[in-house]
């Protein structure tokens, strides 16, 4: 079936400097999007969503770029500090459902001090 | 607010054991989520209860597994028997859904190793 798509790629930084995370999706249909953090022994947790209405988003340190043309969406962290070490998880919501969240397999962020 | 708690944190146990694990929502959500992490498969939804009512199990794997949830402020998982390919991470989350998906509010997870 149709899925995001990561297959827990790494990205390693300097703290400091800004990362981008890739998610490439396949469902055409999601309207709603959302990035999840996990940091190591704990539940994923939430950063920031946007709806397919939108092509950013911005929150505190973090953007979030939708462009549905390509079914692609990123995530930038500005100014990446070592607490930003983690994984990250792209999650989308088919249209029509009000609850299904389809996870990608996650982006492993590390910063090097 | 505590958040949502699971219980146990680790769990150990042999093949053909039977595994209960437990959830606390957040007070006030409406919408219960027992999710399954493996490195394999990811993140997997198992069952999503609303107002405490079972809405989609197709996540359920097989009969081993069954979720119940019978009041606002508790859930559990049971897998009996347990098999080694049950071995996982299983989270708990909650949220309040009132007509369109937002953000879950995820436990930390219960870590299940079936030998």
């Amino acid at each position: 079936g149709e899925s995001v798509g990561l297959h827990l790629p790494t990205l390693s930084v300097q703290e400091g400097d800004n990362s981008i995370i890739n998610c490439a999706y396949s469902n055409s249909a999601s309207d709603y999007f959302i990035w999840y953090k996990q940091e190591s022994g704990k539940g994923p947790q939430f950063i920031i969503d946007i709806r397919s209405n939108m092509d950013k988003r911005q929150g505190q340190r973090v953007t979030v770029l939708l462009n549905k043309t390509v079914k692609h969406l990123s995530l930038q962290i500005a100014a990446t500090q070592p607490g930003d070490s983690a994984v990250y998880f792209c999650a989308e919501n088919p249209q029509g459902s009000n609850y299904k969240l389809t996870f990608g397999k996650g982006t492993l962020l590390t910063v090097n001090p | 607010d505590a958040g949502v708690i699971q219980s146990p944190r680790h769990e150990v146990t042999e093949m053909g054991q039977e595994v209960t694990l437990r959830c606390k929502p957040i007070s006030g959500h409406n919408s219960l989520f027992w999710y399954r992490q493996t490195m394999m498969r990811g993140l997997e939804l198992l069952i999503y209860f609303n107002n405490n009512v079972p809405i989609d199990d197709s996540g359920m794997p097989e009969d081993r597994f069954s979720a119940k949830m019978p009041n606002a402020s508790f859930s559990t998982l049971k897998i009996q028997p347990s098999e080694p390919r049950d071995s996982a991470v299983y989270f708990c989350a909650s949220s309040f859904l009132g007509g369109q998906v937002g953000e879950l509010f995820f436990g930390e997870g219960s870590r299940l190793t079936v030998l």
